[in-house]
């Protein structure tokens, strides 16, 4: 069965320092993998995803991320963090293999929180 | 020109009553799904449809009963509402099954539900 773990449950880093949030995963094949964000009192948005190919897949608002297979890790990250990045962030599987062919899992989330 | 909508975005009822969530989508997207989030803002997914036909159905009471009336439509009817129904409810779409297709989920704004 598939998997996704968001170790940190915040994350605090200040302005135009470098962010990472992570995420791990378990899948019994290659993963399908996602990053959405979540700012209050709204619905998630998609920021980048990872089917195939290159390891690092650049999204939204200047964000990326890392496949690493031997650490099954997709980590998402931005060279210099904005205010208006803070929000909560979600991590998300699919294996598609998987017979349940549409199940994409989330992680807990993360909340970064990016300070003046 | 929203994507995918919902209504109501606020929902405030007693227990014991019913009531519904209704979402709607314009991307021409084939499966649809609610997904629950609670206080902790974890994320998990109800249900899931795919032109019309149910493909996904976790463990939820069977108070919670979704319809499809076509695969622009996914409603959510709850009967006998209790105070741990409490949350917010996200209506999503997708485009496809195959596994090359991606998945990329797209969400609505959210419904918040408190039962009271």
């Amino acid at each position: 069965a598939q998997s996704v773990a968001q170790p940190e449950d915040q994350v605090n880093v200040a302005e135009g320092n470098p962010l990472t949030v992570k995420c791990t995963y378990s899948v019994s094949g290659n993963p399908y993998l996602f990053w959405y964000v979540q700012y209050p009192n709204r619905g998630l948005q998609f920021l980048l995803k990872y089917i195939t190919g290159d390891n690092l897949v650049k999204g939204s608002y200047g964000f990326e991320a890392e496949f690493n297979k031997s650490q099954t890790s997709f980590h998402l990250k931005k060279p210099s963090a904005l205010v208006s990045d803070s929000a909560l962030y979600f991590c998300a599987v699919r294996d598609p293999w998987d017979s349940s062919a549409s199940k994409i899992i989330f992680g807990s989330g993360t909340r970064l929180s990016i300070r003046p | 020109d929203t994507a995918v909508s919902q209504t109501p975005k606020y929902l405030v009822t007693q227990m014991g009553n019913d009531k519904s969530i209704k979402c709607e989508q314009n991307l021409g997207h084939d499966t649809m799904y609610w997904y629950k989030q609670d206080s902790k803002k974890f994320l998990k997914i109800m249900f899931s449809y795919n032109n019309k036909e149910l493909i996904i159905n976790e463990t939820v009471p069977n108070r919670f009963s979704p319809k499809s009336p076509d695969k622009a439509h996914l409603n959510l009817h709850i009967n006998s509402l209790e105070l741990g129904d409490s949350a917010v409810y996200f209506c999503a779409s997708s485009q496809g099954l195959t596994p090359s297709s991606g998945n990329t989920i797209y969400f609505g704004e959210g419904s918040w539900l408190t039962v009271v």
